[in-house]
C-alpha cells in the first residue's frame, strides 16, 4: 500500500494566493484528518471527516479555511487568501472509522511570504 | 475530555544508554494511548498503541510503554538507546467523543542522543 499522499510536498506562495492543499487516503479507510503543525501551537486537528462527511470543523482557524471531501479517495484543503500566518506544515491522516489507530501522510509545507 | 502532558520538552541520552520520555493522561473514558515518532521532516509514525488488552505494550524499534491506570501514566522506554532514535516523540489518547476516533496530541518530547 502506498500509504496516505499528499501534494505538494511544499508550496511556496504570496500572500493573498489561493492555495490547495490535496490528499489521497490509504484505500478502505473511511475516516480522514487535517492537522497543522507549527512551532509555537504544535499540532492541531483542524477537521475530520467520516464517510466524506465533515463531523467537526471546530479546529478550522476562520472562514479563509474550507475542505472539502468529494469521495472516498481525495479530499482538499484551501486557504483564500493566504496569509504569511498560514506557514505551517499540513499534515493529512486516515483510519477506519472505528479504528483509533492513525496512518499519516508525508506533509505539506506551506511558506507564505 | 481527555488531555495528555508530557513531562520533558527535552531529554538527552547517550547511545547505549535506556530511554524514558514520560506521559501522564487524563480520560474520561478508557482510554486508547499511542506513541507516535516523528523524524525530522517526516510525517509522524506509530510506535506502539494501547487499547485496553495487556498493560505492557511493545512497540517497534525496541521501544514499548507501560499503562498504568492508578498512575494516569503511560511512559514509554527502550532499554539501549540508537542514533536513530534521536526524534520528537508525542503521547496521544484517543475517546470516544461521540464523533470519531479524535487523537489529542501531547506537545512533544525531542530526544537527542549522543555518542
Amino acid at each position: 500500500d502506498a500509504g496516505v499522499i499528499q501534494s505538494p510536498r511544499h508550496e511556496v506562495t504570496e500572500m493573498g494566493q489561493e492555495v490547495t492543499l490535496r490528499c489521497k487516503p490509504i484505500s478502505g479507510h473511511n475516516s480522514l484528518f487535517w492537522y497543522r503543525q507549527t512551532m509555537m501551537r504544535g499540532l492541531e486537528l483542524l477537521i475530520y471527516f467520516n464517510n466524506n462527511v465533515p463531523i467537526d470543523d471546530s479546529g478550522m482557524p476562520e472562514d479563509r479555511f474550507s475542505a472539502k471531501m468529494p469521495n472516498a479517495s481525495f479530499s482538499t484543503l484551501k486557504i483564500q487568501p493566504s496569509e504569511p500566518r498560514d506557514s505551517a506544515v499540513y499534515f493529512c491522516a486516515s483510519s477506519l472509522s472505528g479504528i483509533n489507530e492513525q496512518f499519516f501522510g508525508p506533509g505539506t509545507r506551506l511558506t507564505v511570504l | 475530555a481527555q488531555s495528555v502532558t508530557q513531562l520533558d520538552s527535552h531529554v538527552s541520552v547517550s547511545e547505549g544508554t535506556p530511554v524514558l520520555l514520560r506521559c501522564n493522561y487524563s480520560s474520561s473514558y478508557s482510554p486508547s494511548l499511542f506513541w507516535y515518532v516523528q523524524h525530522p521532516n517526516k510525517g509522524l509514525q506509530l510506535l506502539l498503541k494501547y487499547t485496553s488488552a495487556a498493560t505492557l505494550v511493545k512497540g517497534i524499534n525496541g521501544f514499548e510503554a507501560e499503562f498504568k491506570k492508578s498512575e494516569t501514566s503511560f511512559h514509554l522506554t527502550k532499554p539501549s538507546a540508537h542514533m536513530s532514535d534521536a526524534a520528537e516523540y508525542f503521547c496521544v489518547v484517543s475517546g470516544a467523543t461521540g464523533g470519531g476516533n479524535k487523537l489529542t496530541f501531547g506537545t512533544g518530547t525531542q530526544l537527542k542522543v549522543e555518542l
